[in-house]
């Protein structure tokens, strides 16, 4: 594997359901991301890990919560999700927080 | 606070034409990076370019350019003789001190056969 990879690429659950998204960077970078990227909005940061830290948290609804094990990975895991919450979330990693490379993302519909 | 403004939501071109698409930001940072994304029908999005301030050259890869002038606080992408596969949303993006990139809305290119 090379790049960002991120599973599932679709994801239906209902609003009562838990479920978590994988990402998982193999170009070595220290800082990882979270975006949501609803149709017609531009893209919004939800949370910044480096070095394993969690260091940027945009007012994020607690149903969406991140854990980050390792430089490596990152998840994000759902919970009582609405369905404004329908989106596509997209994972990056950075080294340094420079520019940042994208994963394919992951489409969630919330029924 | 920062900004980035991509007025033009949807522009449509025929194969082979030249294509510019606008990009200003607002940043109250001196120092501060300016990126472009293309994001393909498939969702992932591409890093293109990165920019930074206290370099206002301007660059050149392959069909691609891009058009950095700090006095209009713009950094405009042009792309030659386009081709079909050029067909993609395309996002301006700032980043400053606090390196969070912000996006702006993306122009959505359409390039026809």
């Amino acid at each position: 594997e090379t790049g960002v990879t991120q599973t599932p690429r679709h994801l239906v659950m209902g609003m009562t359901n838990k479920k978590s998204l994988k990402c998982e960077q193999h170009l070595g970078h220290n800082a990882m991301y979270w975006y949501k990227q609803s149709a017609k909005k531009p893209l919004e940061l939800m949370f910044v890990y480096s070095l394993e830290e969690r260091v940027e948290n945009n007012s994020v609804p607690s149903r969406f919560s991140p854990e980050c094990p390792n430089s490596s990975h990152l998840f994000l895991h759902l919970h009582t999700l609405q369905p404004e919450d329908s989106a596509l979330y997209l994972c990056a990693s950075s080294q340094d927080r420079y520019e940042q490379y994208f994963g394919p993302g992951t489409r969630l519909t919330v029924t | 606070a920062q900004k980035v403004t991509q007025a033009q939501t949807e522009i449509s071109v025929v194969e082979k034409e030249d294509v510019t698409l606008d990009c200003v930001y607002e940043t109250r940072d001196t120092t501060y990076y300016l990126f472009w994304y293309k994001q393909p029908p498939s969702g992932e999005l591409v890093f293109l370019i990165r920019r930074n301030s206290f370099d206002e050259q301007n660059e050149i890869s392959g069909r691609y350019s891009w058009n950095f002038q700090k006095s209009t606080s713009s950094f405009n992408f042009t792309i030659t003789a386009s081709q079909v596969v050029d067909s993609a949303v395309y996002f301006c993006a700032l980043a400053g001190s606090a390196r969070q990139l912000t996006f702006g809305s993306g122009t959505q290119l359409t390039v026809l056969p």
